[in-house]
């Protein structure tokens, strides 16, 4: 079982509609998780993170947590075109650790 | 703003050559790392550093060094480059144990080695 999976798509969501990127992760202890932004031939930036079980939002985005199902999803509301991107979960496995372990990314198309 | 800076976006080199990949970061960060990408292999990294003259084998170092001499500047040396090394390579740093703040990441540097 990999440390942190998620769906790689690609998902094809419609102009308007709610996008739904989900994540698992291994390790009952990890302690944060991160969701990246990626576009083609860029580099990762940092959209969202969240440490507590329940919603966190931002604008036009929620992160969701369960720790207990070790899940994290984000919503993405009234998705855009400029919304189309490999999103990235990335977690933070255990108290002191310096490393983030990276899903492999779902890439999310948004049709106009 | 935290900034990290990679001296080159694009890169050609000739196989056999010594590779030179570096990065600075200007917010006093403990931690840098770095990572390759590649299509359907997701992010993989390399080697990273939590301090000083510090560094850690990640999960691919075969054919890479590092150097921290400075807490601001991370160098990755592909030794002898090779055609599959061909790759992005992508440079990030972080504060303390990167549990609230994740990480940042620098804009890249697309090596490919003819």
């Amino acid at each position: 079982q990999k440390e942190v999976e998620q769906n790689s798509g690609p998902l094809s969501v419609p102009e308007g509609a709610i996008a739904s990127l989900n994540c698992t992760y291994s390790d009952r202890g990890s302690q944060s998780f991160f969701w990246y932004r990626q576009y083609s031939g860029k580099s990762p930036e940092l959209i969202m993170s969240i440490y507590s079980n329940g919603d966190k939002e931002d604008g036009r985005f929620t992160a969701q947590l369960n720790k207990a199902s070790q899940y994290v999803s984000l919503l993405i509301r009234d998705s855009q075109p400029s919304d189309s991107a490999t999103y990235l979960c990335a977690v933070n496995m255990r108290p002191g650790a310096q490393k983030l372990v990276f899903g492999q990314g779902t890439r999310l198309t948004i049709n106009p | 703003d935290v900034k990290v800076t990679q001296s080159s976006r694009y890169l050609v080199k000739r196989t056999g050559e010594k590779v030179f990949l570096e990065c600075v970061q200007d917010m006093d960060h403990e931690n840098m790392f770095w990572y390759r990408q590649d299509p359907g292999l997701g992010l993989r990294l390399i080697y990273f550093s939590y301090d000083v003259k510090m560094k850690e084998k990640g999960d691919i170092p075969e054919g890479y060094s590092v150097s921290r001499e400075k807490k601001e500047r991370f160098s990755l040396i592909l030794e002898s480059a090779s055609t599959n090394q061909t790759s992005m390579y992508l440079c990030a740093s972080s504060f303390g144990t990167g549990l609230y703040y994740g990480y940042t990441f620098g804009s890249g540097t697309r090596l490919t080695v003819v």
